[in-house]
């Protein structure tokens, strides 16, 4: 079973400032990489996913950067807002036919005026 | 956007009741999911289906049930609910080739009184 390990638990950043949320994993995958965006009540989102042989994709002020040796990615939010406040997810694929994805605890972000 | 669907939204039944949580997708994926998530809290998997008359348990243990009749429906079952089942039950869909990720409905919140 895949270990997935998310830091820090929660985050602060001041409007227009850079967000960085890390998430760590234990075994070796081979398909997509996404981080997920939850707002309250609602289930989450598919925010942005990386390919595994790709080191990083851009998406608007959402980047990923991925170390496939150290087993390591990270969700980078540039020009933070406050409607980026919200839990955010990363999420590991595991091998096997079911296509099952391993969460992380999740991050709670609060982006400040 | 996802087109996947889960009614009821909120529901509040008293303890020993038998309740249905549906879930439709018309995005015709192959594999579904339930996760269980309590509030701010990580996702975790209670159930999976990789189609047709197919399920299997997740890594969470569940006293629910769960059938898999049709592609586009995926039907979650508590026989006789207790408190301890509050708590949102999201269904999720993915379409059985590398490179897709999971996409979620909005969940559905349950309170057992």
């Amino acid at each position: 079973q895949q270990q997935v390990k998310q830091s820090p638990q929660s985050l602060i950043v001041q409007k227009g400032g850079i967000s960085i949320i890390n998430c760590a994993y234990e075994n070796t995958a081979f398909d997509y990489f996404p981080w997920y965006q939850q707002f309250p009540g609602k289930g989450p989102a598919l925010l942005i996913a990386i390919r595994p042989d790709v080191s990083e994709k851009k998406e608007g002020r959402f980047t990923i950067s991925f170390n496939k040796s150290a087993k390591q990615f990270s969700l980078h939010i540039m020009d933070s807002q406050p409607g980026d406040s919200a839990t955010y997810f990363c999420a590991v694929p595991n091998t096997g036919t079911a296509s099952k994805l391993t969460f992380g605890t999740g991050t709670r972000l609060q982006v400040t005026l | 956007e996802a087109d996947i669907y889960q009614t009821p939204r909120y529901l509040v039944i008293g303890t020993g009741k038998k309740i249905t949580l549906e879930c439709s997708q018309t995005m015709g994926h192959d594999k579904m999911y339930w996760y269980q998530q309590d509030p701010g809290m990580e996702l975790h998997l209670i159930h999976y289906s990789y189609g047709v008359n197919s399920t299997e348990k997740g890594d969470l243990s569940s006293e629910s049930t769960v059938s898999r009749i049709r592609t586009e429906h995926f039907p979650l079952t508590l026989e006789s609910a207790r408190p301890s089942h509050t708590s949102q039950y999201l269904c999720a869909s993915r379409l059985g080739i590398a490179g897709n990720t999971i996409y979620f409905g909005e969940g559905s919140w349950l309170t057992v009184v």
